[in-house]
């Protein structure tokens, strides 16, 4: 069965304190990795897709990076308006029918000013 | 409009009501999903459309019902429900509902159910 495990839980950061973010994941045909922010009451907002171990994609602050196994997301110098859940989810390949997403649960991200 | 809109964004509803939610898609894409989220929950698929027809049931009760008049739109037909129903229900669109497609989501609607 195809699982995603997000870590921490949670995360608490001072304004400029630059940590990673972690997904692992178990999959049948790794078809991509995609990684989402989450506002409050908000839906997910689209961040990056990789596609093989080794790649690697960056916006602003936020750098993906994808191995075998996990991917991290890299948060440098991370400003409050940073603050969100960050979800990781998986496509795996299929027989038949879509290939969905699977989802973790996220790591919720706080930067404190 | 832009993106993936939905309503309405909050809605609470008794167990005995009949309620539906929308979803419009303005990115001209051919495939529309229906997710749930619940706390502490990862978010978790319901139905997936491709140019109007299901492609995939997850196995989701049947007080739920969805709709697909067109590629722009989605319907999510709500019938005695339960508390344990209550979420965020969201609803996404991709290009195709094939492998490396990024999905988009709208911002969801909020669903109490007394």
């Amino acid at each position: 069965e195809d699982q995603v495990t997000q870590s921490p839980e949670a995360l608490r950061l001072q304004e400029g304190e630059s940590s990673s973010l972690n997904c692992s994941y178990t999959v049948s045909g790794l078809r991509g990795l995609f990684w989402y922010r989450q506002d409050p009451g908000k839906g997910p907002e689209f961040l990056f897709t990789l596609y093989s171990a080794g790649e690697e994609k960056e916006k602003e602050r936020l750098k993906a990076t994808l191995t075998k196994k996990e991917s991290f997301l890299h948060i440098t110098a991370p400003k409050p308006e940073d603050s969100a859940t960050y979800l990781c989810a998986v496509q795996a390949g299929t027989q038949g029918g879509s290939e969905k997403l699977v989802f973790g649960k996220g790591t919720k991200l706080t930067v404190n000013p | 409009e832009t993106g993936v809109t939905q309503t309405p964004r909050h809605l609470v509803m008794g167990m005995t009501n009949k309620k539906s939610l929308k979803c419009e898609q303005h990115l001209g894409h051919n495939a529309m999903y229906w997710y749930k989220q619940s706390a502490k929950k990862p978010l978790e698929l319901m139905f997936v459309y491709s140019l109007e027809e299901r492609v995939e049931n997850n196995s989701v009760p049947s007080r739920f019902s969805p709709e697909c008049p067109n590629s722009s739109h989605l319907f999510l037909h709500l019938h005695t429900l339960q508390p344990e129903d209550s979420a965020l229900y969201l609803c996404a669109s991709s290009p195709t509902p094939g492998p490396y497609n990024e999905q988009f989501f709208g911002p969801g609607t909020r669903l109490t159910v007394l």
